[in-house]
């Protein structure tokens, strides 16, 4: 059971706009940042979204990052089949653990 | 250019202890911070503890409190996970990551390929 709800899957077609949600609480994503990681098959993470809504140089800017309260979402438009992965949020909390989602697998119809 | 080194894979016996290393190049090795996070076979991402080598801080999540130990070298930007009294669930990939700014804009923007844990009898 993890710390940060999101749901165990999500889809689209290609050019179409998916978002993905992260669930949390007062003491780790109201009271911290947010990051969204990018897995993709027999490969270690990768930093998509950081701070929230920051992306790092070489993402492109059809992914995008946003919060509000205990709650963080991450948008992709303009869905391409390269897409295709799991994604992860993650953020600190207040009791000194580092905590993630349970991860959404993106299938790209 | 910063890159995470990891050591190879690793097969133990139940009740043994293993330990995993990470060197780290092109970054600034004291100040950053070196998370571990594993993954088990088809599951998701799952923190298991961080150190600051400069202060040889650690933090460990609570599931493996007196079963983990972080330590870092700085004469050899090297760091280490050594977990101990392992079982079957154990059996992971175990990634080091740097988290160069810490709590509350805690995020890794590089990662090691992760070291293949295995846990069998």
């Amino acid at each position: 059971q993890s710390v940060l709800t999101q749901p165990p899957s999500a889809s689209g077609t290609p050019g179409q706009r998916v978002t993905i949600s992260c669930s949390g609480s007062h003491s780790n994503i109201a009271a911290n940042t947010v990051n969204w990681y990018q897995q993709l098959p027999g490969t270690a993470p990768k930093l998509l979204i950081y701070s929230d809504n920051q992306r790092p140089s070489g993402v492109p800017d059809r992914f995008s990052g946003s919060k509000s309260g205990t709650s963080a979402s991450l948008a992709i438009s303009g869905l391409q089949s390269e897409d295709e992965a799991d994604y992860y949020c993650a953020s600190w909390d207040d009791s000194l653990n580092g905590v993630f989602g349970g991860g959404t697998k993106l299938t790209v119809l | 250019q910063v890159q995470l080194v990891q050591s190879g894979a690793e097969v133990k016996k139940p009740e043994s202890s293993v330990k995993v290393s990470c060197k780290a190049s092109g970054g600034t090795f004291s100040s950053d911070a070196i998370n571990w996070v594993r993954q088990a076979p088809g599951q998701g991402l799952e923190w298991v503890g961080r150190i600051i080598p400069m202060y040889d801080t650690t933090n460990y999540a609570e599931k493996f409190q007196g079963r983990v130990t972080i330590t870092a070298d700085e004469s050899t930007n090297t760091a280490y996970m050594e977990l101990s009294s392992l079982i079957s669930e154990d059996t992971a990939i175990y990634y080091c990551a740097r988290d160069p700014l810490g709590p509350p804009y805690w995020y890794f923007d590089h990662w090691g390929r992760g070291t293949l844990v295995t846990v069998s009898s």
